[in-house]
């Protein structure tokens, strides 16, 4: 079936420093990608998403471009913030049908 | 992209009773889905919610325990049914997915006790 693999957290960084949060699907088709971030006490929020091979999303200095050879859509920040702090959740979808989720990885940034 | 107002946004619930979410959305959308996300966890799909139809259950959740409603195509309910303490959990809408993405409620935190 469909699945979406994460790495593992917390990842602990310093303030500015290179942030990748790696993620892989498995899926039967071409579905729609995206990044999901989950701040302390607060609902989900989209980041950015890519509907096709190659495509980058980006948003607030994030990125993350759909690779279909290596079925990944890693996310990277160049210089993260204290602010960043928070759980990002990959997942896909085929058209407008449910949302599948990886596990969550959980970013703390340290000053 | 939609909004969606979600009530209540928490609730302290005793064991054996029942709690009822509500979600409204500001537009007319075919589909609606029902998530839990469990304390520390995932969001893991509950069910499918299409206007004039039975809701779609995903593996591991029935209706008599998580009965769902959707009488207009603007609004559903989730019923979270004779509750234990393992039922406490962030349970969150959204609608069907747009070129802007899915939109979330803003979650019920549900503490069971």
């Amino acid at each position: 079936g469909n699945s979406v693999t994460q790495m593992e957290g917390p990842v602990t960084l310093s303030e500015e420093a290179f942030l990748t949060i790696n993620c892989t699907y498995t899926a039967t088709g071409y579905p729609s990608l995206f990044w999901y971030v989950q701040y302390p006490g607060e609902g989900l929020q989209l980041l950015l998403k890519a509907t096709k091979a190659d495509d980058k999303g980006s948003n607030k200095g994030f990125e993350a471009t759909y690779r279909k050879e290596t079925t990944s859509f890693h996310l990277e920040k160049g210089s993260v913030q204290v602010s960043d702090s928070a759980v990002y959740f990959c997942a896909l979808s085929f058209n407008t049908d449910k949302l599948i989720f990886g596990t969550g990885t959980r970013l703390q940034v340290f000053p | 992209s939609a909004v969606i107002s979600q009530k209540p946004s928490r609730d302290i619930c005793q064991r054996g009773t029942s709690l009822t979410i509500q979600c409204q959305v500001d537009s007319q959308v075919t589909m609606m889905f029902w998530y839990r996300q469990q304390p520390g966890q995932s969001l893991t799909l509950i069910a499918t919610a299409n206007q004039g139809s039975e809701a779609t259950y995903e593996s591991g959740f029935v209706i008599d325990k998580f009965p769902i409603s959707r009488p207009n195509l603007t609004f559903s309910t989730l019923t979270v049914s004779n509750m234990s303490p393992e039922d406490s959990s962030i349970y969150l809408c959204t609608d069907e997915g747009t070129s802007n993405g899915y939109t979330f409620g803003s979650g019920t935190r549900l503490t069971v006790v």
